[in-house]
């Protein structure tokens, strides 16, 4: 079954400074990843999704993942972070074509400081 | 479009009440999900829905737990009895036939006293 590692619970950037959120998967196929983000009492909002084809792709609100299936990784990044990114951060994989289930890791809860 | 659209969005309740959760996917969406949230075990898939039949109710934790989708636009989680340890975030999200990205709702926090 496929499954999704965060090993950072939480990180303190200060604003203005770059962000980079560690995902890690387990899957036997080709893998469909996911980053969401999910904002104090709000449901998940997708940031970006990786299919097929190029390594590096581009989300919303400035975020980019890049896949890099040597290291069965696909971590989130972003150039020069925003007091508004403050949130909680989630890597999902799902395993199709079987099925559509998504596996979120734990999530990784991003401070941002002044 | 108005989203996914899950009521109510706070519901306390006493154990041993019945609790039932609605859900309304985007409109033209053939897929259907039922996610719990909590601190212990995170975001949990309980059941989804392909075309209002259930295709995987594997995470629905016990027999107090149904789901439902009588139509395309309407479904409901019912917890019956509902006991503290039910107490969480649930949410509802939908997603386009081959197409895999899930739109999530706003999500119903219950709480069980």
């Amino acid at each position: 079954a496929q499954s999704v590692t965060q090993p950072d619970i939480h990180i303190t950037v200060s604003e203005g400074a770059s962000l980079e959120l560690r995902c890690n998967y387990s899957y036997g196929a080709t893998p469909y990843l996911f980053w969401y983000v999910q904002s104090p009492g709000q449901g998940l909002q997708l940031l970006l999704k990786y299919f097929s084809g190029d390594t590096l792709v581009q989300g919303i609100k400035g975020f980019e993942a890049e896949f890099k299936r040597s290291q069965s990784s696909f971590n989130l990044r972003k150039p020069s972070v925003h007091w508004s990114d403050a949130a909680e951060y989630f890597c999902a994989v799902v395993a199709l074509p079987n099925d559509y289930k998504l596996s979120f890791g734990a999530g990784t809860t991003v401070t941002v400081r002044a | 479009d108005a989203g996914v659209i899950q009521s109510p969005r706070h519901e306390v309740t006493e154990m041993g009440q019945e609790v039932t959760l609605r859900c309304k996917p985007i409109s033209g969406h053939d897929y259907l999900f039922w996610y719990r949230q909590t601190m212990m075990r995170g975001l949990e898939l309980l059941i989804y829905f392909n075309n209002n039949v259930p295709i995987d109710d594997s995470g629905m934790p016990e027999d107090r737990f149904s789901a439902k989708m009588p139509n395309a636009s309407f479904s409901t989680l019912k917890i019956q009895p509902s006991e503290p340890r039910d107490s969480a975030v649930y949410f509802c999200a939908s997603s386009r036939v081959g197409g895999v990205e899930q739109f999530f709702g706003p999500g119903t926090r219950l709480t069980v006293l």
